[in-house]
């Protein structure tokens, strides 16, 4: 079955290290996406990618990056500039932007910093 | 600025009760609006969605929502409220940005 994957389920980061959360989708979409989940403030948009090797900034980018290098693919490092990284982080995915498409959603990285 | 808002935090209702849950837009355009659900712990699901023709949409679980551009708002509803529909809903426009979330919670 299609779907995108999330890797892995549960991550916990010291101190000043800089951790990557993986996203893969088998769905043949061109659109990939990455939010921010915290208790009470919904989801917030951190990057997008409308085509491999392009991407951009979303709302709250800052302490993070991301890649694109398939279209398959677009794994998100949580550098140590990310103060509170402690989160919830979904990846998402649909056929285009600027359509009518919904999001395919993976089941998600809870983000712990110890 | 263009935006989605849920008013509703948190609603509690009982199971076979009817159930509409609130989301408002700001936009100028007709929008593209959707529904989704989230248990705990995982990611989010398509319930619906709405990006022109009729007004009233039929979605997964037998979740519908009403499109009214006079009041800017984009609502769903449920007639008969079962246990496993506690969870989050997020309302949501094709800009990439969500509403806040309204959590159900049902009673027995």
């Amino acid at each position: 079955d299609g779907g995108i994957t999330q890797s892995p389920k549960y991550l916990f980061r010291k101190e000043g290290q800089n951790v990557t959360l993986s996203c893969e989708q088998n769905l043949n979409h061109d659109a990939m996406y990455w939010y921010r989940q915290d208790p009470g403030q919904g989801l917030r948009l951190i990057y997008y990618s409308q085509i491999v090797n392009d991407f951009q900034k979303g709302d709250i980018a800052e302490g993070y990056s991301v890649s694109r290098e398939k279209k398959e693919s677009f794994p998100l490092t949580v550098t140590s500039a990310q103060k509170n990284p402690t989160a919830f982080y979904l990846c998402a995915s649909r056929a285009g932007t600027g359509s009518s498409y919904g999001y395919t959603f993976g089941s998600g990285t809870r983000l712990t910093v110890v | 600025a263009q935006s989605v808002t849920q008013p509703d935090i948190h609603i509690t209702v009982s199971e076979g009760a009817s159930l509409e849950l609130r989301c408002n837009y700001s936009y100028g355009a007709t929008p593209y609006l959707f529904w989704y659900v989230q248990s705990p712990g995982q990611g989010l699901q398509l319930l619906l969605k709405y990006f022109s023709g009729d007004t009233l949409v039929q979605g997964i679980k037998g979740f519908e929502a009403e499109f009214k551009r006079s009041q800017s708002s984009f609502n769903l509803r449920k007639p008969s409220v079962h246990w496993s529909d506690a969870a989050e809903y997020f309302c949501a426009h094709n800009d990439m940005r969500f509403g806040a979330g309204t959590r159900l919670t049902v009673k027995p």
